[in-house]
């Protein structure tokens, strides 16, 4: 099973919609959790990172869930913009080290 | 946050050659990381620079093929050696936006293609 693993879509959605992604992850001892935005031929940006309690930003919500081991991002009134890759990212907890797990990320089509 | 930039943005090189590509931060910071990122693929960690000792490498990297300087905290540089076409990636140096905060700051990439 890969550590971490996201459905590589496309998700092609109308103007308006809402979309969610899930992103599971196999290493129970998982620390820290993020969402990162790539768009074509440009770096990843960090998106948001996702708390235990969840956390909202605008139009964009993000979940854990430690029980069954995912993050989810959701995006409400979806804008032509939001067209990316998404991709969610894991840090495990490991003797103190940081070795961030990156997903392969989910593609999002925004259509008018 | 801080401002990365890498050199070159692109290259377009021969079999067998290497290639070294320089990372600066505006900022100094603690760690260094080095990705890569193939086509349609996700990144792949490659090394963590440390100021003052030797990169560590995760598995699969070794130093000889990827070699890593990093003389100064502003300032990293990554070599990819002996190179074949299955070298061909995006290479992308990132920091953390704060220290321990395990948020990256990304360089824009070096955009490589092995010929």
């Amino acid at each position: 099973r890969k550590e971490v693993e996201q459905d590589p879509g496309p998700f092609n959605v109308p103007e308006g919609a809402t979309v969610a992604f899930n992103c599971t992850y196999s290493n129970s001892a998982s620390q820290s959790f993020f969402w990162y935005r790539q768009d074509c031929r440009k770096e990843p940006k960090l998106l948001m990172s996702v708390y235990s309690s969840g956390n909202e930003d605008g139009r964009f919500t993000a979940q854990l869930n430690r029980a069954s081991q995912y993050i989810s991002l959701l995006i409400r009134d979806s804008k032509l913009s939001d067209s990316a890759t998404y991709l969610c990212v894991v840090t495990p907890a490991s003797g103190g080290s940081y070795i961030p797990t990156f997903g392969r990320g989910t593609s999002l089509i925004v259509h008018p | 946050s801080a401002v990365i930039s890498q050199k070159p943005s692109r290259d377009i090189c021969q079999r067998g050659t290497s290639l070294t590509i320089q990372c600066q931060v505006d900022s100094q910071v603690t760690m260094m990381f080095w990705y890569r990122q193939q086509p349609g693929q996700s990144l792949t960690l490659i090394a963590t620079a440390n100021q003052g000792s030797e990169a560590t490498y995760e598995s699969g990297f070794v130093i000889d093929k990827f070699p890593i300087s990093r003389p100064n905290l502003t300032f990293s540089t990554l070599t990819v050696s002996n190179m074949s076409p299955e070298d061909s990636s995006i290479y992308l140096c990132s920091v953390d936006r704060l220290v321990g905060s395990n948020e990256q700051f990304f360089g824009p990439g070096t955009r490589l293609t092995v010929l």
